[in-house]
């Protein structure tokens, strides 16, 4: 079975700096997903960005950017720029590209980023 | 718009009670999950359904009971067999298929309170 570990409970940055939230996993699959997920304190689940597993460009989007090293089997989030409203909780999920596997997706236990002024 | 409705957001349980929470969606999605959050525990699967009529258990199904007689909807029963229910409930759909990576919709979740 997959596991997806998130080594960091929580995590702190200044307004308008950078951090790095790290995730790994373990599988035997060659052909997967991954994703992080963002949960505010509404608790509303919001997808920040998605990694396939097949592709070796890192994905981007906007302020929010991974470092994928699928031989590591690492998939960690960078926010740039933080502001106040990226204070959440962060959860990073893995989906088998199985399609027998009904597209179940495996979460870590979340990192919650605090942002300070 | 589309998106998935659960409800009710807020739900207390007395002893021995089974209750339900619901699930709706509109995005003519194949497949629908439930998830159980705990603090420090993440999110774990409780059941999950890819066609009308048919579902499966996930890693903690036991004292749950769900039912997908309609695409739209997921219902999920937290029996009087799950002994220890409280905790933040999310429901979540998806389209299926080989290459569609889409991730999950989620509704706002339920708040489900042992009394």
């Amino acid at each position: 079975a997959q596991t997806v570990t998130q080594s960091q409970p929580e995590m702190s940055v200044q307004e308008a700096e950078t951090v790095t939230l790290s995730c790994t996993y373990d599988t035997s699959e060659s052909d997967y997903y991954l994703f992080w997920y963002k949960q505010p304190p509404s608790r509303q689940m919001i997808l920040v960005i998605r990694q396939e597993a097949y592709k070796q460009q890192n994905a981007t989007e906007n302020r929010f950017s991974v470092n994928f090293q699928k031989a590591a089997k690492s998939f960690s989030l960078k926010i740039s720029d933080s502001q106040l409203g990226d204070a959440a909780m962060y959860f990073c999920a893995y989906r088998s590209g199985n399609t027998g596997t009904a597209s179940k997706l495996t979460f870590g236990t979340g990192t919650r980023l605090q942002v300070t002024l | 718009d589309g998106g998935i409705t659960q409800s009710p957001k807020y739900l207390f349980r007395k002893e021995g009670q089974n209750v339900t929470l619901s699930c709706e969606q509109n995005l003519n999605h194949d497949a629908m999950y439930w998830y159980r959050q705990d603090p420090g525990q993440g999110l774990r699967l409780i059941y999950y359904s890819q066609i009308v009529n048919d579902f499966q258990k996930g890693d903690i199904a036991e004292g749950y009971s769900v039912s997908r007689e309609k695409k739209e909807s997921f219902p999920l029963t937290v029996t009087s067999a799950q002994k220890n229910p409280t905790a933040f409930y999310l429901c979540a759909s998806t389209i299926q298929g080989p290459g569609k990576n889409y991730g999950y919709t989620f509704g706002s979740g339920t708040r489900l309170t042992v009394v």
